[in-house]
């Protein structure tokens, strides 16, 4: 079964940093791209980043370009976003979710976690 | 970057009925090499992360029940919902992959009349 297990979310003030971590099991990890996509609440999906297999590509929203990294460890099954320099309109519930088909960059998503929440607030 | 705008925000429909959520893109999701359009559908419920649904704008997802169907092609795209059941109580997406980056619609609530 394949399951995906976001943590790392909290309240954390404007300016500062913090890092999601989701834990996957179920599937070869290393044989799929993966991506973090937010909610904010009461609101939309909105996709956030997203990275290869290999680590050889990834790619950022222009809202998170510039404070945002993403990154995995294959050895570990394991998925992370860096987050600086955050904002409150970052607040929102972080979903990781694992590739099923990929594009020339742009994927579907097969499975998603139940999220993590991010509240930035003074 | 490609827009997607779902119609119409929110819909009731009586339990039993057909129920049709349109998606429209800001450009052809439509792949000429393989005459696939790169459209996909989400469910989610309250208090749960989204269900792929459909994906190639019209193949269900394994374990998807057959009352949801996809349809449509280019930038026109139609998620129908037929013999509608209590537990279709969601919110419904559109989401594009035939470009970076992805993008989803704004959503489509669906409750029961």
């Amino acid at each position: 079964e394949v399951q995906l297990v976001e943590s790392g979310g909290g309240l954390v003030q404007p300016g500062r940093s913090l890092r999601l971590s989701c834990a996957a099991s179920g599937f070869t990890f290393d044989d799929y791209a993966m991506h973090w996509v937010r909610q904010a609440p009461g609101k939309g999906l909105e996709w956030v980043a997203s990275i290869t297999w290999n680590s050889g590509s990834v790619d950022y929203a222009d809202s998170v370009k510039g404070r945002f990294t993403i990154s995995r460890d294959n050895a570990k099954n394991s998925l992370y976003l860096e987050m600086n320099s955050l904002r409150p309109e970052d607040t929102a519930l972080y979903y990781c979710a694992k590739a099923k088909y990929c594009s020339t960059g742009a994927c579907y998503f097969d499975y998603w976690g139940q999220g993590t929440l991010v509240t930035v607030s003074s | 970057d490609i827009v997607m705008t779902q119609s119409p925000d929110s819909l009731a429909v009586s339990l039993g009925e057909r129920a049709t959520i349109n998606c429209k893109s800001s450009q052809s999701l439509l792949y000429s090499f393989n005459k696939k359009n790169f459209l996909a559908w989400y469910q989610q419920k309250p208090g749960q992360p989204p269900k792929l649904l459909i994906y190639w704008a019209s193949a269900r997802e394994s374990g998807v029940p057959d009352r949801f169907s996809g349809s449509g092609s280019g930038t026109d795209f139609t998620l129908t919902i037929n013999n509608l059941q209590a537990e279709d109580v969601a919110v419904y997406y559109c989401q594009q992959y035939y470009s970076a980056p992805p993008a989803f619609g704004q959503g489509t609530r669906l409750e029961i009349k």
